[in-house]
């Protein structure tokens, strides 16, 4: 158990409708990070945020967003859905944001199904 | 340009074999970090190792260690006396300097199955 707890596990719904992911960073951590995992373009980078701030924007949709909220949990926000927008997604957290070395901590995502 | 490439898409070893995982990487910066992680069939993404890119010695950690060269720009996961637990997919991920965006950039992944 990594420490990052994610909700849910599992989300099935609609094109064009909207979905809430939530991220729990392990204790103590301040910055969290989004991935998406799809079978055709692999792990990639979505969004980091740092203490509350946007840190680092990756390949993220316009139809995408995402926030940290002053207790350090985050939510990424999906709209418009699509088919393509099916995936796995992580949140995984690190202790300052700072440096090459800090290990980044897993959850075990949200697997969302987009029908 | 992929940053992080690992070549081999499966790979099948006998139990308690010892199994090595290619991994290279580009980089123009002189600070970066490699990690290793796990990722079982149940999905979740299991840090493993870690390797500096001023780190003197190979890291390792437990049955794991890191065949770190340098100047080749590779970093293998090397699997002591594997056990059918191992089985699952592995990434090598980069992440570049010390400030700004501390992103991991990820290869495709190897799929390892540990055949009894």
């Amino acid at each position: 158990d990594s420490g990052v707890t994610q909700t849910p596990k599992h989300l099935i719904t609609a094109t064009g409708q909207r979905v809430t992911l939530r991220c729990s960073p392990r204790s103590g951590d301040l910055s969290v990070y989004w991935y998406q995992q799809s079978l055709d373009q692999g792990l990639q980078f979505l969004i980091q945020y740092y203490n509350g701030e946007e840190r680092a924007k990756g390949n993220i949709l316009e139809r995408f967003s995402a926030q940290q909220f002053p207790d350090l949990h985050s939510e990424l926000n999906l709209s418009s859905l699509e088919l393509g927008d099916s995936a796995l997604y992580f949140c995984a957290s690190s202790a300052g944001g700072q440096g090459a070395g800090e290990t980044q901590y897993f959850g075990p995502g949200t697997r969302l199904l987009v029908l | 340009a992929q940053k992080i490439t690992q070549t081999q898409p499966g790979m099948f070893v006998q139990e308690k074999e010892a199994v090595t995982l290619d991994c290279t990487y580009d980089t123009s910066d002189p600070s970066y970090g490699l990690f290793w992680y796990k990722q079982p069939s149940s999905g979740e993404m299991i840090f493993l190792i870690y390797q500096g890119s001023y780190d003197q010695q190979n890291a390792t950690e437990g049955r794991y260690s890191l065949n770190f060269q340098k100047a080749r720009k590779s970093a293998n996961l090397v699997i002591s006396a594997s056990q059918l637990g191992d089985s699952a997919m592995y990434f090598c991920a980069m992440r570049e300097g010390f400030q700004g965006a501390q992103k991991l950039v990820f290869g495709q992944g190897t799929r390892l199955t540990i055949n009894p």
